[in-house]
């Protein structure tokens, strides 16, 4: 059974850097084919992809935050972790992780998401 | 990048057939997936590759693609599948790889 949660601060004032963890279990990040990838939700808003790292380690970035998100994976740990810099209150959203499976370009399963808010 | 266009909102009674749509250029030639996002929830993937359903998800959700438009479509609709929708597509080549559509309220009347 795949699972994975969120952990990281509810909240982080502007100009902060934002780093979030996803915890997972059920399957290894060593395992060709698939990927973990990080997608927010701001309030009442649609869905947002931000980053993807596959098993070889290859990453994607959204173009448009490129300059801010960092994302790397610790396999013996089953965690991958996204950093975002310079957080602004238009980041306010709740973040999720979620399993790339190694034959599609979907996301299958996906964590519970944490409500991040950017506030002084 | 590539953009997919879903109408805002879809309305249908119970026991009736609700067809979104998620329009793109040449959409055809690529996978489209779903997910259902209920209020306060993670979203759910109802439908991969275009029309293949995961275990677990009913019969009556069903998925296809042609031409600019993949279609969701929810036979004999219940009140339970009062959700968001969004489509997906992933651009191998593009600089802007994994894109959603801006989702599809659905409000089963």
């Amino acid at each position: 059974q795949i699972t994975l949660k969120e952990s990281g601060p509810r909240m982080v004032k502007p100009t902060q850097t934002l780093t979030l963890t996803c915890t997972f279990s059920g399957f290894s990040l060593r395992a060709t084919g698939v990927g973990v990838g990080w997608i927010r939700q701001p309030p009442g808003k649609a869905l947002e992809w931000l980053a993807l790292i596959y098993w070889n380690d290859d990453k994607r970035y959204s173009p448009s935050l490129k300059s801010r998100l960092t994302i790397t994976k610790d396999t013996s740990k089953n965690q991958v972790v996204l950093t975002m810099t310079n957080m602004d209150p238009v980041d306010t959203a709740t973040y999720y992780c979620a399993h790339r499976p190694r034959l599609y370009n979907s996301l299958d399963y996906w964590g519970q998401g944490t409500l991040v808010t950017v506030s002084s | 990048s590539y953009v997919l266009t879903q109408p805002p909102s879809v309305s249908v009674a119970p026991g009736q057939t609700a067809r979104i749509t998620c329009g793109g250029n040449n959409i055809e030639s690529k996978s489209v997936h779903w997910y259902q996002q209920k209020p306060g929830q993670a979203p759910v993937l109802v439908v991969y590759d275009d029309r293949v359903r995961p275990s677990g998800i009913p019969e009556r959700i069903s998925g296809s693609n042609s031409g600019n438009t993949a279609t969701l479509t929810i036979s004999r609709v219940e009140a339970g599948d009062e959700a968001d929708y969004y489509c997906q597509v992933w651009e191998s080549n593009s600089d802007h790889p994994m894109v959603f559509g801006g989702g599809t309220k659905l409000t089963v009347l």
